[in-house]
């Protein structure tokens, strides 16, 4: 079935630092892909999304490229800001399932001033 | 953005009796709606999928008859854990898409912290 890794965690940065959240997937078809962001407290929000192999997703300066060849979907961004600090899940959605997420396991992000 | 509320927040019940949660879309309409269950520090897992209009898909491994879920309208879906066990114990979230399309965005509820005593 379908299944998908992220890196462990937690992971621990200063401000302004360069962050890289490692996730690979493994699934049948064309899976889209995507990040989704979970503040204390609060559920889980979409941060960027990729359908298709080398769509680049992109918001509020985090980036993630989907690698058919690696089957991998990295969450990158250039300089964290405390306000970053949250969970952060890889997830795909199958081609034939509707609206079903396979998640990984959430990686802890702190940042600190 | 669209919004998912979930009811109660947290709720603390004693072991054998019964605990409703409720989804709902507070702005848009949802035929379909998905239930999860998250572990501590463990990723999220489908448990199934809320059909407005028909039965529930289950996920393999969840009882269907201890899991009871109810879409009753389009913007509310419930899940009743029946003869609740410690082992029940878990952080239950919901979510709606937006749309049709497998890449829809999906939306999330804050979540149901259940503890069974």
């Amino acid at each position: 079935g379908d299944s998908v890794t992220q890196m462990e965690g937690p992971v621990t940065l200063s401000e302004e630092a360069f962050l890289t959240i490692n996730c690979t997937y493994t699934a049948t078809g064309y899976p889209s892909l995507f990040w989704y962001v979970q503040y204390p407290g609060e559920g889980l929000q979409l941060l960027l999304k990729a359908t298709k192999a080398d769509d680049k997703g992109s918001n509020k300066g985090f980036e993630a490229t989907y690698r058919k060849e690696t089957t991998s979907f990295h969450l990158e961004k250039g300089s964290v800001q405390v306000s970053d600090s949250a969970v952060y899940f890889c997830a795909l959605a199958g081609g034939t399932s509707y609206g079903k997420l396979t998640f990984g396991q959430g990686t802890i992000l702190t940042v600190h001033p | 953005g669209a919004v998912v509320s979930q009811h109660p927040s947290r709720v603390i019940c004693k072991s054998g009796t019964s605990v409703k949660i409720e989804c709902r879309s507070l702005d848009f309409q949802a035929t379909t709606m998905f239930w999860y269950r998250q572990f501590p520090k463990q990723s999220l897992m489908l448990m199934a999928t809320s059909n407005e209009g028909s039965k529930a898909t289950y996920e393999q491994g969840v009882e269907k008859d201890k899991f009871l879920i109810n879409h009753a309208s389009l913007t509310l879906s419930t899940l009743t854990v029946t003869s609740a066990h410690p082992e029940d114990s878990s952080f239950y979230i919901c979510s709606a898409p937006s749309g049709r399309d497998s890449t829809d965005t999906q939306y999330f509820g804050p979540g149901t912290r259940l503890t069974v005593l």
